[in-house]
C-alpha cells in the first residue's frame, strides 16, 4: 500500500525567506503526487500536481515542487514566503479507485511565518 | 475549474441523532466521490469511496452502518452519520473526480460536525 511521510510537523520561517517542505512517498508504480494547502477550518486547495513529464512542476502562489524518483521525494519549495502562506500543507499520493483519484495524505506540515 | 460544494459547513447535533452531509459537483459529472475524515491537527483519512449507482466501498475500520453513503446521481453524494456520538465529532471532507485517472480530486469546503 502507498504511504506518504512528511517529516516536519511544524516549520517556522521569516517572511521573505525561502521555504522547503519535505515529502517522501512509498508507491509501487509511477506515483501521482499532489501538494494541498489548508487554512484553518477550510477545505483543501490544490497547489500543484505531478503526473508525468518534467520533474519540476510549477504551481499556484509561487510554489514549485520537484519529483525525484531516486529519493522517492516530492519536496515543495517557495523562494520567498509571504505571511499569507501560513497554513497547513499536505502532500498526497493518488491512485485509481473506482474510476476516481483516491488520495493518501501525509500527516501535514504546519507552516508559521514570522513577520 | 471544477467546483465541489459541501453542505452544511458546520452542524451541531445532539447525541443519538443523525446528520446528513451533502457533497455536490456543480459543473461536472463525478463518477466517483470520496469521503475523508480529519481529526484536529491530524491528516485526512479516507473513509469510503462512493460510485454513482452502486454501494460504497469502505476503508478498513469504518463502520458502514454508522456512516451511510448514498451516491444517487452523478453530481450528488451524501454521508449520513447515524446515531451520532461525541466521538464522531470531526471535520468531514468530500472530494470528487472525473472519470479519467490523471485528473485531480476536487475538494469540498468541509463540514465541521460537533456532537453534544
Amino acid at each position: 500500500a502507498q504511504s506518504v511521510t512528511q517529516p516536519d510537523i511544524h516549520i517556522t520561517v521569516s517572511e521573505g525567506a525561502s521555504l522547503e517542505l519535505r515529502c517522501n512517498y512509498s508507491y509501487g508504480a509511477t506515483p501521482y503526487l499532489f501538494w494541498y494547502v489548508q487554512s484553518p477550518g477550510q477545505g483543501l486547495q490544490l497547489l500543484l500536481k505531478y503526473f508525468s513529464g518534467d520533474t519540476l512542476v510549477q504551481g499556484i502562489k509561487g510554489f514549485e515542487a520537484e519529483f525525484k524518483r531516486s529519493q522517492s521525494s516530492f519536496n515543495l519549495r517557495k523562494p520567498s514566503v509571504h505571511w499569507s502562506d501560513a497554513a497547513e500543507y499536505f502532500c498526497a499520493v493518488g491512485e485509481e479507485a473506482g474510476g476516481g483519484n483516491k488520495l493518501t495524505f501525509g500527516t501535514g506540515t504546519q507552516l508559521k511565518v514570522e513577520l | 475549474g471544477a467546483v465541489v460544494s459541501q453542505h452544511p459547513s458546520r452542524v451541531i447535533c445532539k447525541s443519538g441523532t443523525s446528520v446528513k452531509i451533502e457533497c455536490r459537483s456543480l459543473d461536472f459529472q463525478a463518477t466517483t466521490m470520496f469521503w475523508y475524515r480529519q481529526f484536529p491537527k491530524q491528516s485526512l483519512m479516507l473513509m469510503a469511496t462512493s460510485n454513482e449507482g452502486s454501494k460504497a466501498t469502505y476503508e478498513q475500520g469504518v463502520e458502514k452502518d454508522k456512516f451511510l453513503i448514498n451516491h444517487a446521481s452523478l453530481t450528488l453524494s451524501t454521508l449520513t452519520v447515524t446515531s451520532a456520538h461525541p466521538e464522531d465529532s470531526s471535520f468531514y471532507i468530500c472530494s470528487a473526480s472525473r472519470r479519467q485517472l490523471n485528473t485531480e480530486a476536487f475538494f469540498g469546503q468541509g463540514t465541521r460536525l460537533t456532537v453534544v
